[in-house]
């Protein structure tokens, strides 16, 4: 199984910064890589998928980018829905994601 | 708009067996891949097992192989996983999620889970 391992598992950030949450896959992936928010008591939803490709409807502050081995998810201009917890999954072989990044409210 | 609503949750003595379903609509089920993803309390997301549109081909990973049994019925647009030995930690929040494309792997919409707890 290809392993995924999120940077930092968590972080806190105020209204209106910008963050960067990496994810590094144990073997190359080439671009499957996929990006969900998770909000507390809800299911994921799908922000990004084959790493810079944003899912409709996602505010243009959330940006994908990176192949290979390493990715990254960038928000821009926080908002106060955007504190929640972010996965990342690859889709090049059997689905597996990474442990979780939490963003919390500094 | 794409609702999956999944039902038959529990608590169940380890060792024990119980079936979750998903049932969707406001979309055409048998022209998607579906799969189980589940997720421990307070841990991250755990794919469990994917299945065809057509329910002929099934995929499990290898925590669950030989344990878990991935089915659907398209006339019923239903999704379901059958759960056999469960164990200790099988306990998690189990969803259904769509693939948007076959084989994509990926899933762009989900079910808002059912709690299996597996407990004596």
């Amino acid at each position: 199984d290809i392993r995924m391992t999120q940077s930092p598992t968590s972080l806190s950030a105020s209204v209106g910064d910008g963050v960067t949450i990496t994810c590094r896959a144990s073997q190359s992936i080439s671009n499957f890589l996929n990006w969900y928010q998770q909000r507390p008591g809800e299911a994921p939803k799908l922000l990004v998928y084959r790493a810079s490709t944003l899912e409709g409807g996602v505010p243009s502050r959330f940006s994908g980018s990176g192949s290979g081995t390493d990715f990254t998810l960038t928000i821009t201009g926080l908002q106060p829905e955007d504190f929640a917890t972010y996965h990342c999954q690859q889709s090049y072989s059997s689905p597996t994601f990474g442990q979780g990044t939490r963003l919390e409210i500094k | 708009e794409v609702q999956l609503l999944e039902a038959g949750g529990g608590v169940v003595q380890p060792g024990g067996s119980l079936r979750v379903s998903c049932a969707a609509s406001g979309f055409t089920f048998s022209s998607y891949a579906m799969s189980w993803v589940r997720q421990a309390p307070g841990k991250g997301l755990e794919w469990v097992s994917g299945i065809s549109a057509s329910g002929g081909n099934t995929y499990y990973a290898d925590s669950v192989k030989g344990r878990f049994s991935i089915s659907r019925d398209n006339s019923k647009k239903t999704l379901y996983l059958q759960m056999n030995s469960l164990r200790a930690d099988d306990t998690a929040v189990y969803y259904c999620a769509k693939e948007p494309v076959t084989s994509s792997r990926y899933f762009d919409s989900w079910g808002q889970g059912t709690l299996v707890t597996v407990s004596s």
